[in-house]
């Protein structure tokens, strides 16, 4: 079976400080795992994708991801926040199809 | 610019009432695919479509009729069936069924409200 859990509903931080929004998997096979942002009422735009290269992807926007597979984590990371990067975001796990997290809201505190 | 376009943004419906969400890519993409999205629950797998004049049903299928009468086209009507229509419907569509790999391109949404 395929799940994804993203495991805080909301993140807030301060502008110009880190963030860390955690998302853990399971899967049956090999995933390809992605992070999708998704700004009010408008559709999804995929941040970043690991499909089996470097464990450590980058993605748009200064986000990166690194794919654990021991502790079968996808954990997203930011060095610094920026006001515009306050959205929902998406975990998801794919196999033959999108199994998406709840998300994460992060707001970005000025 | 390719893409996916869904209309309308924004959508009313009366109690008993069925509606029709309009989908249409020009990536010449294989497969296409609509989503639900509540609050708290992620999107929800409504119905997909690898081909043209096939489609499987999803995860949350009931109240919901499709048709892939095009390869450009995925029309989603919500149907008097579906006891909760509020949501916001999202629209993807991918190069092929989505292995290996290949990440899904989403629509803008339409957001459905009944009145």
């Amino acid at each position: 079976a395929q799940s994804v859990t993203q495991l805080d509903s909301h993140v807030s931080v301060s502008e110009g400080t880190p963030v860390l929004l955690r998302c853990n998997y399971s899967s049956s096979y090999s995933p390809s795992l992605f992070w999708y942002v998704q700004h009010p009422n408008k559709g999804l735009q995929l941040l970043l994708k690991y499909t089996s290269a470097a464990t450590l992807v980058k993605g748009i926007n200064g986000f990166e991801a690194e794919f654990k597979k021991s502790e079968t984590s996808f954990h997203l990371t930011k060095p610094s926040a920026h006001m515009s990067d306050a959205a929902e975001y998406f975990c998801v796990v794919l196999p033959n199809q999108f199994y998406f997290g709840t998300g994460t809201s992060l707001t970005v505190i000025p | 610019d390719g893409g996916i376009t869904q209309s309308p943004k924004y959508l009313f419906r009366k109690e008993g009432q069925n509606v029709t969400l309009s989908c249409e890519q020009n990536l010449n993409h294989d497969a296409m695919y609509w989503y639900r999205q509540d609050p708290g629950q992620g999107l929800r797998l409504i119905y997909y479509s690898q081909i043209v004049n096939d489609f499987q049903k999803g995860d949350i299928a009931e109240g919901y009729s499709v048709s892939r009468e095009k390869k450009e086209s995925f029309p989603l009507t919500v149907t008097s069936a579906q006891k909760n229509p509020t949501a916001f419907y999202l629209c993807a569509s991918s190069i092929g069924r989505a292995q290996g790999g290949y990440g899904y391109t989403f629509g803008s949404g339409t957001r459905l409200t009944v009145v």
